[in-house]
């Protein structure tokens, strides 16, 4: 069961355009919303993250938007350059009781932002 | 500080040959994550530790995989017997989680290519 999907598979945007990576999950236990960067070669990197008690989070150019009735978030990069070219994941995570918490990855969208 | 250290960085071996991937925590953090890269399956979680302790290992394939953390700042992730289908890039994450969300840092992967 794939809980958190993700969606497009790929995109590709001109230089100084909006890119728009969509994500939903089904568990409406997740609590915390992540987006991580990778670029080729390279491990994941957190890049912002939200939780579910505001509507939006920004930092410089991206943006996160959550919409939890839909249970639904997306990543917004503004003015989008050559160098977020990489790929982006989404990522939900379920806090417990006992203090252990895990996240569960969307399947990632490979970004390419042209000159 | 170095950030989570893996090796090797890549590998390759023939079917039926054992394998032992190596992580080296940041230092101080308290939980430890081994996940698996494929493009058709994307991120999946294997193992995760907290306090040295196995939590949760329900992603490991199967029997052929283990994983140890003997002490804080070195665990390991073991295949045995090998497959062709165990080829992808593994990668190890560790965070310090002190009551909420900690967000967990990647290492740079190990590229695994069973023959």
């Amino acid at each position: 069961q794939q809980q958190v999907k993700q969606s497009p598979q790929s995109l590709i945007v001109q230089k100084g355009g909006i890119s728009i990576i969509n994500c939903a999950y089904e568990n409406t236990a997740f609590d915390y919303f992540p987006w991580y960067q990778q670029f080729p070669g390279k491990g994941p990197a957190l890049l912002i993250a939200i939780r579910p008690d505001v509507s939006e989070k920004k930092e410089g150019r991206f943006t996160i938007s959550f919409n939890k009735s839909a249970k639904q978030f997306s990543l917004h990069i503004m003015d989008s350059q050559p160098g977020d070219s990489a790929t982006y994941f989404c990522a939900a995570g379920e806090g417990s009781n006992s203090g252990y918490s895990t996240l569960t990855f969307g399947k990632g969208t490979m970004l390419l932002v042209s000159p | 500080d170095a950030g989570v250290i893996q090796s090797p960085r890549h590998e390759v071996t023939e079917m039926g040959q054992e394998v032992t991937l190596r992580c080296k925590p940041i230092s101080g953090h308290n939980s430890l994550f081994w996940y698996r890269q494929t493009m058709m399956r994307g991120l999946e979680l294997l193992i995760y530790f907290n306090n040295n302790v196995p939590i949760d290992d329900s992603g490991m394939p199967e029997d052929r995989f283990s994983a140890k953390m003997p002490n804080a700042s070195f665990s390991t992730l073991k295949i045995q017997p090998s497959e062709p289908r165990d080829s992808a890039v593994y990668f190890c994450a560790s965070s310090l989680r002190v009551g909420g969300w900690g967000t967990q840092y990647f290492g740079p992967g190990t590229r695994l290519t069973v023959l």
